[in-house]
């Protein structure tokens, strides 16, 4: 079973716009990462960002986190066509174990 | 190479057949993870590796499929009497040490069709 739910389950924008994708979880969690999976290839981890974060930056893209709500969310700023790709939430526990939410389907039109 | 391999790359086999997946991590990563990723779906978690030793395997689905890593470094999982409920990509993931709040590093899968 997954842990999370990402919104929206797909999302199509221009060249050039944000792209904004939402992950809900369900149980206390240490940190939480977002992976990218372009079609028929492995994930790519992106960002870590821990529970006692709140907010983390890497190039054009911002995670937030709020662990009152159980929710993150993941930012592409002027987004690329190269940024199509799959985007999917994971939450680790105290553990090694890694739950994957079901994922965003980007598609950035040139 | 400097990423996770694995190989076969596409597998096709019989319902009934057993078949064999095989994944090298980055070298010198102590954890490794298999996950099995239906169409559509995010990966979902089947065993894991601490060096040689399967601390956890909850998420095998049946006893038909086994993993094992016997030198800490290459991992085999195999799956016994295929059905084809089985179809589906195998992903393997290597990371650097044992605790949790570290990256994982996928392979491309091994994709696995049951006709």
């Amino acid at each position: 079973s997954q842990q999370g739910e990402e919104d929206p389950q797909a999302l199509s924008i221009q060249e050039g716009e944000n792209a904004t994708m939402n992950c809900s979880y369900k149980t206390s969690i240490n940190n939480l990462q977002w992976y990218r999976q372009n079609s028929g290839r492995g994930l790519v981890h992106l960002i870590l960002i821990r529970s006692n974060e709140r907010e983390k930056h890497s190039g054009r893209l911002r995670v937030t986190l709020d662990t009152s709500k159980k929710s993150s969310s993941l930012l592409i700023t002027a987004s690329r066509a190269a940024d199509t790709a799959s985007y999917f939430c994971a939450t680790a526990d105290s553990s090694y174990k890694l739950i994957f939410g079901s994922g965003t389907r980007l598609l950035v039109r040139p | 190479g400097a990423g996770v391999s694995q190989s076969p790359r596409y597998k096709v086999a019989k319902r009934g057949q057993d078949v064999a997946l095989r994944c090298d991590p980055i070298s010198g990563h102590v954890s490794l993870f298999w996950y099995q990723q239906a169409l559509g779906q995010g990966p979902e978690f089947l065993t894991y590796f601490q060096n040689e030793a399967q601390l956890d395997k909850s998420g095998l689905p049946s006893d038909r499929f086994f993993a094992e890593r016997p030198e800490g470094s290459v991992s085999t999982l195999k799956i016994q009497r295929t059905q084809q409920e089985d179809s589906a990509v195998y992903l393997c993931a290597s990371s650097l040490r044992r605790v949790g709040n570290q990256p994982q590093h996928f392979g491309d899968g091994t994709r696995l069709s049951i006709l």
